[in-house]
């Protein structure tokens, strides 16, 4: 259980095109989803929360017209990266909150398996 | 502020000896913890976490970690590591805000 798809596992595109990524909670329902961009040797920063049905939340200095978020359903987020350029080339990683249900329900993120972007 | 540190970057231990990952945090109040565990290229996943009740928690892969609330200290350990463990690792603390906050990581490298 609690697994977390993205799509694409990789992309390439060329500079000034748009690129969407989509992350899926496939056996779970997801109110909250994350947006992490790692670099390489370095540790995930967060870019921006997803909620359900409501306006994305970003971190300070994360441009909002630069990464589009939707979260139309309850297992599926996307994130578009808006003209794209050499420096947005990154590994992005999403998570989704499961909250669990009933008694001793715990909150535990999960994460899928990352998206290469290579902007030529 | 608000921080998770680890403070070894890099771990290198030989393949059957115990490994030890030091993480501590720097929270208010006890945070819930996680260690995830990332191999190159791919995404995280979650080894253990601890929300309350037993300061000893059990993980996949024959991982275990131990809470200790008076050292702020979340340290994760296997007895016996193999080729496979080798990977990068994150102690993460949760936030009022539901947020992770991750350490910085430490990079294991096991050796025949």
């Amino acid at each position: 259980g609690a697994v977390v798809s993205q799509h694409p596992s990789w992309v390439i595109c060329k500079s000034g095109t748009s690129v969407k990524i989509e992350c899926r909670s496939l056996d779970f329902q997801a109110t909250t989803m994350f947006w992490y961009r790692q670099f390489p040797k370095q540790s995930l920063m967060l870019m921006a929360t997803s909620n359900e049905g409501s306006k994305a939340t970003y971190e300070q200095g994360v441009e909002k017209d630069k990464f589009l978020i939707n979260h139309a359903s309850l297992t599926l987020s996307t994130l578009t990266v808006t003209s794209a350029h050499p420096e947005d080339s990154s590994f992005y990683i999403c998570s989704a909150r499961d909250v669990g249900q009933g008694i001793g329900r715990t909150d535990t993120q999960y994460f899928g398996p990352g998206t290469r972007l290579t902007v030529l | 502020a608000q921080s998770v540190t680890q403070p070894d970057i890099h771990i290198t231990v030989s393949e059957g000896a115990s490994l030890e990952l030091r993480c501590n945090y720097s929270y208010g109040a006890t945070p819930y913890l996680f260690w995830y565990v990332q191999s190159p290229g791919q995404g995280l996943q979650l080894l253990l976490k601890y929300f309350s009740g037993d300061t000893l928690v059990q993980g996949i892969k024959g991982f275990e970690a131990e809470f200790k609330r008076s050292q702020s200290s979340f340290n994760l350990r296997k007895p016996s590591v193999h080729w496979s463990d080798a990977a990068e690792y994150f102690c993460a603390a949760q936030t009022n805000d539901y947020k992770l906050s991750f350490g910085a990581g430490t990079t294991v490298t096991v050796r025949a």
